[in-house]
């Protein structure tokens, strides 16, 4: 089954503690992102890749750290968590940026206490 | 795209009516359109998605949009809603000049028996 899968669904955590939220998919797509959701703010992007060791900043990069190292990982790392980093995260992806629907993971919720 | 509003936060409506979900946007150039839908608890999914060639087009669950250019509008419509439409539903655009994809705040349907 295609899918973008996402670990851990639920994670708290305190501030300062470095985290990592995992996103793999398995349909050998080029383009891989990640979104937080908050209320209101509807869909942020925080970095993109557009293929394996090219990435790029998104729309609100600051505190995020990204690696693409194969073509189907795409880890959000958080060196130093803090609390207006608790967020509900998603990791997408495509085969073509522009045109092509992305495919979501089922979401991350982050809380940083 | 330099800006996506979606002008109703939430949409409240009784069972068996017909919706209209409102999104406009901002570009001076050819774009591409997408519905996207959020269940609860859950990552999103394409709902439909507007390319080129007939300015209406059919989604999955009986949704459809039409793409209107001299407006800037792309509103999502469905003749009779259910239960089973609650969810939270997302706009987007991508220009075909540069690679970003830009998002409104989101529209919550909320169905009332």
């Amino acid at each position: 089954e295609a899918q973008v899968t996402q670990n851990p669904r639920y994670l708290i955590t305190v501030t300062g503690k470095k985290l990592t939220v995992t996103c793999s998919q398995n349909m050998n797509h080029e383009y891989m992102s990640w979104y937080r959701q908050d209320p209101g703010l509807g869909l942020r992007q925080i970095y993109y890749s557009m293929n394996v060791e090219v990435t790029d900043k998104g729309d609100v990069p600051e505190g995020y750290k990204v690696s693409r190292k194969e073509k189907r990982n795409f880890p959000l790392i958080l060196e130093s968590p803090s609390p207006n980093q608790t967020s509900l995260y998603f990791c997408a992806s495509s085969f073509h940026r522009l045109n092509s629907p992305l495919h979501f993971g089922n979401g991350t919720r982050l809380t940083v206490t | 795209a330099q800006s996506v509003t979606q002008l109703d936060s939430q949409v409240p409506v009784f069972e068996e009516a017909p919706v209209e979900l409102r999104c406009n946007y901002s570009s001076s150039v050819s774009v591409y359109l997408f519905w996207y839908v959020q269940y609860p608890n859950q990552g999103l999914q394409l709902l439909l998605k507007y390319l080129s060639g007939s300015t209406l087009v059919k989604g999955i669950n009986g949704f459809e949009a039409e793409f209107n250019k001299s407006q800037t509008s792309f509103h999502l419509r469905k003749p009779s809603v259910h239960i089973s439409d609650t969810a939270e539903y997302f706009c987007a655009v991508s220009e075909d000049s540069n690679y970003q994809l830009i998002w409104g705040a989101g529209t919550k349907l909320i169905i009332k028996p």
